[in-house]
Formats: C-alpha cells, structure tokens, sequence
C-alpha cells in the first residue's frame, strides 16, 4: 500500500522569507501527486498536481513542487511568502492502478507566517 | 456555482444516536467520497462512490454507511455514534473517476459525539 509522510508538523516563518515544506512518499507502483491546502474552518483546495512530464509544477499562489523519483519526494516550496499563505498543506498521493480515485493524505504541515 | 455543500455544519450526538451528514454536489461530477479529518492524522478515506449506484469501502468504514441513489447526492449515515467518531468530516467529489482529477471539497461537518 502507499504511504505519504509529512515530516514537519508545523513550520513557522518570517513574511517575506522562502520556505519549505517536505513530502515524502513510499509506493510500488506509479503515482500522481497533489498539493491541497486548507484555510481555517474550510475544507481542501487543491494547489498544485504532478501527473507526468515536467518534474517542476508550478500552482496557485506562487507555489511550486518539484517531483524526484529517486527520492520519492515531492516538496513544496514558495520564495517568499505571505500572512495569508498560513494554513495547513497536505501532501497526497494517487496510485494508478485499482479502482477509484482515492487518495492517501499526508498528516500535513501547518505553515504558520509571521510578520 | 455552489460546488459541494455540507449539511449541517455542527452537530452533537449522544453515543448510540443515528444521523445522517448530507453532502450535495452541483458539479455533475461522477466520483463522491467522504473523509475523516483528525487531529495528527490528515484525512482517512471511508466511503467513496464512483458513480450513481454504485458505493465501496476506503480505509475506515467501520460503523459507517452511504448510498448513491443520485449523482448529486452522497448522504453519510452514522447508525449508532460512538465518541471515537467525534471528528470532521469532508465530503469530495471529482470530474470522472480517473486518479489525475483533483478533488472538490466541502467545508466540512464538525461532529461531536459525547
């Protein structure tokens, strides 16, 4: 079965500062990968997906991912972050074999920005 | 647009009660799951449906049952609360079945089960 581990539960840092949030995960099989991010009191919203091609995958506001196969990573990254950017992000997976799209998610990262 | 309305968005049970989470979706999406949100352990799949008619077991189904009678509706039923199944629950819905479609989400109903 595939896991997804989310190695930092909070990170904390200053606006303007770049950040990283690390995702690692563990399968047999090929995957597609996502980004959601969750605001206070909402539910997920997907930031950005690797399905194939480019390992580098540029989403919403700012953010970009880059896949690496040899490592099973996918960590997010941003150069230089805002306040409103403090949420929780949660790594996923998608296998590609079996029925359905189900994801496994990461525990997730709470980014916390300060000024 | 609504996208995928929750119903109710708060909701306190006494252990051994029965409900039902509603879940809506406007999008004529095919696929619609239900997920648990706790604390240290992101989001566990429980039900999930890839059409209308058809529903299957995720990860935590346990004390958990769906159907599917439309394709805009996916209702979770809860048929004798517990408090270890206080928790959020999200529903979600996709375009097609297929593993590269990004999840649609609700904002979620926060249940209490004392």
């Amino acid at each position: 079965a595939q896991s997804v581990t989310q190695l930092d539960s909070q990170v904390p840092v200053f606006e303007e500062a770049p950040v990283e949030l690390r995702c690692n995960y563990s399968s047999s099989v090929s995957v597609y990968l996502f980004w959601y991010v969750q605001y206070p009191n909402q539910g997920l919203q997907l930031l950005l997906k690797y399905l194939s091609g480019s390992t580098l995958v540029k989403g919403i506001n700012g953010f970009e991912a880059e896949f690496n196969k040899s490592q099973t990573s996918f960590h997010l990254r941003k150069p230089s972050v805002h306040i409103s950017d403090t949420a929780e992000y949660f790594c996923a997976v998608s296998i590609l074999t079996g029925g359905g799209n189900k994801l496994t998610f990461g525990t997730g990262t709470q980014l916390k920005v300060e000024l | 647009n609504a996208g995928v309305t929750q119903t109710p968005k708060f909701q306190v049970l006494k252990t051994g009660q029965s409900m039902t989470l509603q879940c809506a979706q406007d999008m004529n999406h095919e696929y619609m799951s239900w997920y648990r949100q706790d604390p240290g352990m992101g989001l566990r799949l429980i039900h999930y449906s890839v059409g209308a008619g058809i529903t299957d077991q995720g990860e935590v189904p346990n004390g958990y049952n769906v159907s599917r009678s439309t394709t805009e509706d996916f209702p979770l039923r809860l048929l004798s609360a517990a408090p270890s199944q206080t928790s959020v629950y999200f529903c979600a819905s996709s375009a097609g079945t297929g593993k590269e479609s990004p999840l649609h989400f609700g904002n979620g109903t926060r249940l209490t089960v004392t």
